[in-house]
């Protein structure tokens, strides 16, 4: 199986910080990579798909991008409602795997 | 608008099998493919599997394999996860999602307890 190593694992920001969650891919996974938001006891919520494409109604603030086997999520800006846990996704073999998650937090 | 409504919380004793429902409205579910996620708070996500609706073909984690069963009724637009041999480990939240996972249904909590 591929694993997704995510880091950190928890961090906390302030309003109006630029914050930066990673994965490192164990195997190449292409561009299929997806980031995902998850707020307590809600659904998660695709935030980016592709490694680099912002999904439908996300804010421009939200960016992915990819180095080699690292995969990045950007928020430029963090606002209050971005608190929430964030998981990377690859989908390009079975079984698709989830990173551990980030917990973003208010400081 | 896409919706996927799930089935309520259950309640089940160890070595039982509950059946979870996601219903699709705003498209047909023969359109694309339905995947289904475990979540547990200590645990993260992991991907269960998806089917097929338009010809049931399946697809599963190996280690789900013995334990999902995924179908569905394109009669009534509804996809199907039944868990079976119930343990405490199963005890989780699960979502059904659409295709490239851009939309999720609401989640259904399963407790298995004795």
């Amino acid at each position: 199986d591929i694993q997704m190593t995510q880091s950190p694992s928890s961090m906390s920001a302030s309003l109006g910080d630029r914050v930066t969650i990673t994965c490192r891919a164990s195997q190449d996974i292409g561009n299929y990579l997806s980031w995902f938001q998850q707020k307590p006891g809600k659904s998660p919520r695709r935030m980016i798909y592709g490694a680099t494409n912002l999904a439908a109604g996300v804010p421009s603030r939200f960016s992915g991008s990819r180095s080699g086997s690292d995969y990045s999520l950007t928020i430029s800006s963090l606002e209050s409602e971005d608190m929430a846990i964030y998981y990377c996704l690859q989908s390009i073999q079975y079984p698709y795997t989830f990173g551990a998650g980030t917990k973003l937090e208010l400081k | 608008e896409v919706q996927l409504q799930q089935s309520g919380p259950e309640l089940r004793r160890p070595g039982s099998s509950v059946k979870l429902s996601c219903k699709a409205s705003g498209y047909s579910i023969t359109d694309y493919l339905m995947h289904w996620v475990k979540h547990r708070p200590e645990h993260g996500l992991e991907w269960i599997g998806w089917i097929d609706p338009e010809d049931g073909e399946t697809k599963y984690a190996q280690k789900f394999q013995s334990k999902a069963t995924l179908t569905a009724d394109t009669s009534s637009n509804t996809a199907y996860m039944q868990l079976s041999s119930l343990t405490s480990e199963d005890t989780a939240t699960y979502f059904c999602a659409r295709d490239v996972m851009d939309a999720w249904g609401q989640g259904a909590s399963v407790t298995v307890s004795s």
